[in-house]
């Protein structure tokens, strides 16, 4: 099983609609939880951190469930730009064991007009 | 302010040679990580620098593979002897000292590596 799990996608989202993706991670003591971006061919790019209570950046939605183990992205209002892919990124493990970031896959979104 | 940068941006080389990529971190973060794309797979942790010392190298794939971080500063990673398997995108990321705002990490551009 792999450490950090998401649906590869794509998920072909009509211009304008609600897109919503989760991730799942292996190890429960882990302390933090992000959301990376990343466009074809460019390095990824912090999206949002996503904390214990939700948290909300515009249009932008995430969730922590720690009792399931997943957290989770929603996109209201998509626009043509949203088009990427968004990583699943998690600090397996407690503060003590490093600031390694381990990543998902990614999420492939195609947001179409 | 600058971002992370990242040299080459490609590199092109045949199996057997040598190869080094160099991170230039966004000024004043002592933390330093090296990433690892391979094809089709996801992004991978390869060490850690804390200024220039070596935090975590757990994912340092095999002894062809040396990073330094002289002075703290830039960093490189060298691959030598050059393998297929090690063609990728190696990222560098950068991060702020512990309790100033840790956790987030800046990346580079990354270096397209391809082995032939």
């Amino acid at each position: 099983r792999k450490e950090v799990e998401q649906d590869p996608g794509p998920f072909n989202v009509p211009e304008g609609a609600t897109v919503a993706f989760n991730c799942t991670y292996s190890n429960s003591a882990s302390q933090s939880f992000f959301w990376y971006r990343q466009d074809c061919r460019k390095e990824p790019k912090l999206l949002m951190s996503v904390y214990s209570s939700g948290n909300e950046d515009g249009r932008f939605t995430a969730q922590l469930n720690r009792a399931s183990q997943y957290i989770s992205l929603l996109i209201r209002d998509s626009k043509l730009s949203d088009s990427a892919t968004y990583l699943c990124v998690v600090i397996l493990g407690s503060w003590a064991a490093g600031n390694k970031l381990t990543f998902g896959g990614g999420t492939r979104v195609l947001v179409k007009p | 302010e600058a971002g992370v940068t990242q040299f080459p941006s490609h590199s092109v080389i045949e199996k057997g040679q040598t190869v080094t990529l160099r991170c230039d971190p966004i000024s004043g973060h002592d933390n330093l990580y090296w990433y690892r794309r391979v094809m089709g797979k996801e992004i991978k942790f390869l060490l850690h620098f804390v200024k220039e010392s070596k935090q975590d190298e757990s994912g340092m794939p095999n002894n062809r593979f040396l990073a330094e971080r002289t002075g703290g500063t830039y960093s490189t990673l060298k691959v030598q002897p050059a393998e297929l398997e090690d063609s990728g995108v190696y990222f560098c990321a950068s991060s702020p000292g512990w309790g100033q705002g840790t956790d987030t990490q800046y990346f580079g551009p990354g270096t397209r590596l391809t082995v032939l």
